[in-house]
């Protein structure tokens, strides 16, 4: 298999404060791990690309002093969310390419609905 | 930057039709996968397709890549309640290594 976890599942904070988001990979090893984040009835948009020891390489608009990405080790990446606002409020999934595998094939975790209040 | 497309972006079907749905770019693509995602839950691989004018089948599931690798399409036969959910494309454009980019979705409600 290939399971990917994320913890916690669902969260509210009150704005301001910082959260954080954590994306396992169960029964494999994954160098690189992926965040995305989907709104309400809308597509997944990627926000960073998460490498094992380096830093994540972010897209564009995507603050990376807001959303801290760490990935220190093979089976396990995070995300905070600093100083939260309500309008970060969505749910930010991640996903992960199994080492031994096509890097063709992302398996998804089962998300987290941040809400910020 | 590159965008898919893909419609329509909702789709109701009466259980036992058959409905496709469609993605589309502008660029030529390497590859493009599916995923589903059903409501309340996260996107689950489905299929990839690289070789032009690719067809696979995944019981009532057929999947297309166009010749010129720049769209490709989904069919479901005889729809079922448990096809409820959203059907996503994803690419990976030449220039942007191993990231993802995810279409738009069409959102497939079934009336029983």
């Amino acid at each position: 298999g290939a399971v990917v976890s994320q913890h916690p599942s669902w969260v509210i904070c009150k704005s301001g404060t910082s959260v954080k988001i954590e994306c396992r990979s169960l029964d494999f090893q994954a160098t690189t791990m992926f965040w995305y984040r989907q709104f309400p009835k809308q597509s997944l948009m990627l926000m960073a690309t998460s490498n094992e020891g380096s830093k994540a390489t972010y897209e564009q608009g995507v603050e990376k002093d807001k959303f801290l990405i760490n990935h220190a080790s093979l089976t396990l990446s995070t995300l905070t969310v600093t100083s939260a606002h309500p309008e970060d409020s969505s749910f930010y999934i991640c996903s992960a390419n199994h080492d031994g595998r096509p890097s063709y094939e992302q398996y998804f975790g089962p998300g987290t609905r941040l809400t910020v209040t | 930057g590159q965008q898919v497309m893909q419609i329509p972006q909702y789709q109701h079907v009466q259980e036992g039709e058959d409905f496709t749905t469609y993605c589309n770019s502008s660029t030529t693509l390497s590859n493009i996968q599916w995923y589903k995602q059903r409501p309340g839950g996260h996107p689950v691989f489905l299929i990839q397709l690289v070789k032009s004018g690719e067809v696979k089948k995944q019981k009532r599931l057929t999947f297309q890549f166009g010749e010129a690798k720049k769209n490709s399409s989904l069919h479901i036969t005889a729809t079922q309640t448990t096809d409820v959910g959203t059907y996503f494309c994803a690419v990976k454009f030449k220039a942007a290594g191993n990231k993802l980019t995810f279409g738009g979705g069409t959102r497939v409600l079934v009336k029983p």
